[in-house]
Parts: structure tokens; C-alpha cells; sequence
């Protein structure tokens, strides 16, 4: 049971290059969502997904697109990597929500 | 605006001594959760709170609830090096989006 699979672990980008984190989960959990973990800020909502062909935005959605085509797939994009982006970052899923999350183990990416 | 205020934000403590972190806001929540991350990893789900004034035992963690389902407390008795880690409140504020506390980084020294 692998549950919230994120890809890469690692990524170092250059400002101004685009690229996608992949999230999946096998659970058939309804509700996904991003988060970025920075020093002494905590974990903030990115982008949240409802259900399939539902998103919206969370807390700090700038710089960022996501679409939900498939229960188990949430990807995050970055279309121009910016030095303020330098985060790791956290897909979650739950049943719906108000319920647990269950975490990936985060993708620690740096833009230079 | 971060809805969820953690208490202490850092926490270093010798192994076999109490301690206790407090999540305050001053927001009615539907409930509670509690996370715990280890380094390279994910938060974990420990437990959730969902009746004001509730108390819940996870081995020597003790959660509660305020009766007005605006605050909630992490009592851990006799802490041991294992339980080292980030302590993380979490709350739905009535909409689809889950907020989190900055978080506790609790250090326990053998």
C-alpha cells in the first residue's frame, strides 16, 4: 500500500525554468491538496483539490497551477521558478475533506 | 492569516520530564487534529478532537479539546528521545482548506 507517492525527492532549478511535482495516491481519496513547509512559516495550502476536475486555490497560490484529471494524480506546477519558491514541498489526501491527511514524504526543491 | 497559534515554538526538555504545547485560537473549529514530523518525512496523524471539552490518551499523550472547540492541548508524560520531533495542530475553519500551526519543535535529551 503505497499511499501519497511525491516525485522527485530533490530538484534544483534555475529562476525562470518551469517544471511539474507529481503527486499520486492509491487510496481513492476524494480531496488533495499542496502545501509548502518553509523555516518558522509552518505548512501553507498551495492549491486543493475536491474530486476529479475540481481545484482551487489555498492560502499562497501565486506562481503556481494545478488541475486534477484523475482521482489519483494532483500535479503542482511551477511555469517560471522564482528564488521565493525554494520550499519543500507536501501533497496530501483524504477521504474528504474534514478528514485526516495523509502526507507524502515532501520534495525539497531549490531555485537558484 | 494564521488562525492557529502554537505554544512554545521550541521545546528542549531531558528524557523522563513533562511537558506540555498549546494550540489557541479564536476560532470555533469542527475539530482539532494533531500531527507529528520526523525529518525527511511527511507529517503523521496522531490523533483528532472533535467534542469541546474532550480528552483522548495515546499511550503518554494526552490531547484535549476546550470546551469551546477554540483551543487544544498535547500533554506528554515522561518523554522519552523517541518522541523528538515536530508537533503540528490542524483545523478545519468551516471550509475546504486545512489550516496548521507553525508547529512545535520538541527536542528530547537522553
Amino acid at each position: 500500500n503505497a499511499g501519497v507517492t511525491q516525485t522527485p525527492k530533490f530538484q534544483v532549478l534555475k529562476t525562470g525554468q518551469s517544471m511539474t511535482l507529481q503527486c499520486a495516491q492509491d487510496m481513492n481519496h476524494e480531496y488533495m491538496s499542496w502545501y509548502r513547509q518553509d523555516p518558522g512559516m509552518g505548512l501553507r495550502l498551495i492549491h486543493y483539490s475536491v474530486g476529479a476536475g475540481i481545484t482551487d486555490q489555498g492560502e499562497v497560490p501565486n506562481g503556481y497551477n494545478v488541475s486534477r484529471s484523475t482521482t489519483e494524480d494532483f500535479p503542482l506546477r511551477l511555469l517560471s521558478a522564482a528564488p521565493s519558491q525554494t520550499s519543500v514541498y507536501f501533497c496530501a489526501s483524504s477521504q474528504d475533506s474534514g478528514s485526516p491527511l495523509h502526507f507524502g514524504n515532501g520534495t525539497r526543491l531549490t531555485v537558484t | 492569516t494564521q488562525l492557529l497559534e502554537q505554544s512554545p515554538q521550541f521545546l528542549s526538555i531531558q528524557e523522563g520530564e513533562n511537558l506540555t504545547v498549546y494550540c489557541n485560537s479564536s476560532s470555533v473549529f469542527s475539530s482539532l487534529q494533531w500531527y507529528r514530523q520526523e525529518p525527511g518525512e511527511g507529517p503523521v496523524l496522531l490523533v483528532t478532537v472533535v467534542t469541546g471539552g474532550e480528552v483522548k490518551k495515546l499511550k503518554r499523550l494526552t490531547f484535549q479539546f476546550g470546551d469551546a472547540r477554540k483551543d487544544s492541548s498535547l500533554h506528554i508524560t515522561a518523554a522519552q528521545p523517541g518522541d523528538t520531533g515536530l508537533y503540528l495542530c490542524a483545523g478545519w475553519p468551516g471550509n475546504y482548506k486545512l489550516t496548521f500551526g507553525k508547529g512545535t519543535l520538541l527536542t528530547v535529551n537522553p
